[in-house]
């Protein structure tokens, strides 16, 4: 298995720009998560999918940010407009759990974000 | 609440020495716990995971821990470092709160 394939590895841009981060989850997972990680605050959970279904929203931290699932196979972080606070490593993690709170994740590589 | 307390931010050793990377939780019931592994530019990965099966878990390159319920804790060890264990591992708790908590992390590096 491929793992959880992020795409771009490293996005660079400027205040203002809208900015696409993509995720494809290991087949056959049916939970997907955006965490954000930077030095200041760590590891964030920003969304958490199940089945497609965004379940937990709680940790996004405003209206500039959103996240899809259009099909099991493909979700999207979008931020617009971005800003430089918004610079930070972006992962994507799947599991194949439905309670994935009492199952191991798997991570992705990440995208680095650079808002200049 | 939940809570996941990593007592170090940085352990250094020597290769050939033990690795011991230590971690205590706060909880009101049996959580389960995880220690992740982060190389450099990489997500992180499962070391091992404890489901209360055992308190004893084996994970992957030789790492264990060891669930103490008395010490409210579930600390990482290996018995002799290696230069690719390098990195930085997380503690983390999941369970009935439907949220995973993670430490802050402990940077672990080993000198040749």
């Amino acid at each position: 298995d491929a793992g959880v394939i992020q795409s771009p590895r490293h996005e660079v841009t400027e205040m203002g720009q809208e900015v696409t981060l993509r995720c494809k989850p290991i087949s056959g997972h049916n939970s997907l998560f955006w965490y954000r990680q930077t030095m200041m605050r760590g590891l964030e959970l920003l969304i958490y999918f199940n089945n497609n279904v965004p379940i937990d929203d709680s940790g996004m931290p405003e209206d500039r940010f959103s996240a899809k699932m259009p099909n099991a196979s493909f979700s999207t972080l979008k931020i617009q407009p971005s800003e430089p606070r918004d610079s930070a490593v972006y992962f994507c993690a799947s599991s194949p759990s439905s309670t994935p709170y009492n199952s191991p994740l798997h991570f992705g590589n990440g995208t680095r974000l650079t808002v200049t | 609440a939940q809570s996941v307390t990593q007592l170090d931010s940085h352990v250094s050793v020597s290769e050939g020495t033990p690795v011991l990377l230590r971690c205590n939780y706060s909880s009101s019931y049996s959580p389960s716990l995880f220690w992740y592994v982060q190389h450099p530019n990489k997500g992180l990965q499962l070391l091992l995971k404890y489901t209360s099966a055992a308190t004893l878990v084996k994970g992957i390159n030789g790492f264990e821990a060891e669930f103490k319920k008395s010490e409210t804790s579930f600390h990482l060890t290996k018995p002799s470092a290696h230069m690719s264990d390098a990195a930085e591992y997380f503690c983390v708790a999941g369970g009935a709160t439907n949220k995973l908590i993670f430490g802050t992390g402990t940077l672990l590096a080993v000198q040749p």
